[in-house]
């Protein structure tokens, strides 16, 4: 099994803040990285695919990075819509596995 | 529009049996793996398994293997996910959603499903 893992946890920030989250993969996991927002009661919305691409629709100040095991998304001036919960999923052509989550929350 | 929509809450006994189910449209619904997703009360993301509509081929992440079956039924574009023997601790969100290439690019607005006595 692939595990991933979120850093940090929980995190504090203000609007215009940039922010980091990282994902580190068990195993390498190529490219195939996504990350997602999910807002209470909500489902999950697709951000990030192929580590790095944009989904369109989702504001440019979301970017993914990284390879292998080491993936980051950063929002570049936070905006109060973005404080949510985000995940990081890897997929093997098997079955995907999601990181434990990064709850962004209001400083 | 690409929609996934999927059937409503349920509450259900311990030991009693329930299938849910999600609705695809607005795209070619047999061309595109179907993933279920758990959420327990205040936890992250499970993926439990996906299904290929086009030959109802099933792949099962380790965790949910032999707990559950995934099927389809491409006549009416629609996936299900199906219990035998509800437990307490089954009680959870479920999300259908699309896999596009390695990444879940639509979901379904998720089914609230309570297992208690």
């Amino acid at each position: 099994d692939i595990q991933m893992t979120q850093s940090p946890s929980t995190l504090s920030a203000s609007v215009g803040d940039r922010v980091t989250i990282t994902c580190r993969a068990s195993q390498s996991s190529s490219t195939w990285l996504a990350w997602y927002q999910q807002k209470p009661g909500k489902a999950p919305k697709l951000l990030i695919y192929d580590a790095s691409s944009l989904k369109s629709g989702v504001p440019s100040r979301f970017s993914g990075s990284g390879s292998g095991t080491e993936f980051t998304l950063t929002i570049s001036s936070l905006q109060p819509d973005d404080f949510a919960t985000y995940f990081c999923q890897q997929y093997n052509s098997y079955y995907g596995t999601f990181g434990q989550g990064t709850k962004l929350e209001i400083k | 529009e690409v929609q996934l929509v999927q059937s409503g809450a349920e509450v259900k006994k311990p030991g009693e049996s329930l299938k849910i189910s999600c609705k695809g449209s607005g795209y070619t619904f047999n061309i595109y793996w179907i993933a279920w997703v758990r959420q327990m009360p205040g936890k992250g993301l499970e993926w439990m398994g996906i299904i290929y509509p086009g030959d109802s081929e099933t792949r099962y992440s380790p965790t949910f293997q032999g707990q559950v079956t995934i099927s389809v039924d491409k006549s009416i574009s629609t996936a299900y996910l199906q219990w035998s023997s509800l437990k307490a601790s089954d009680t959870a969100m479920y999300y259908c959603a699309r896999l596009s290439g390695s990444s879940l690019d639509y979901w379904g607005q998720g089914t609230l499903v309570t297992v208690s006595s």
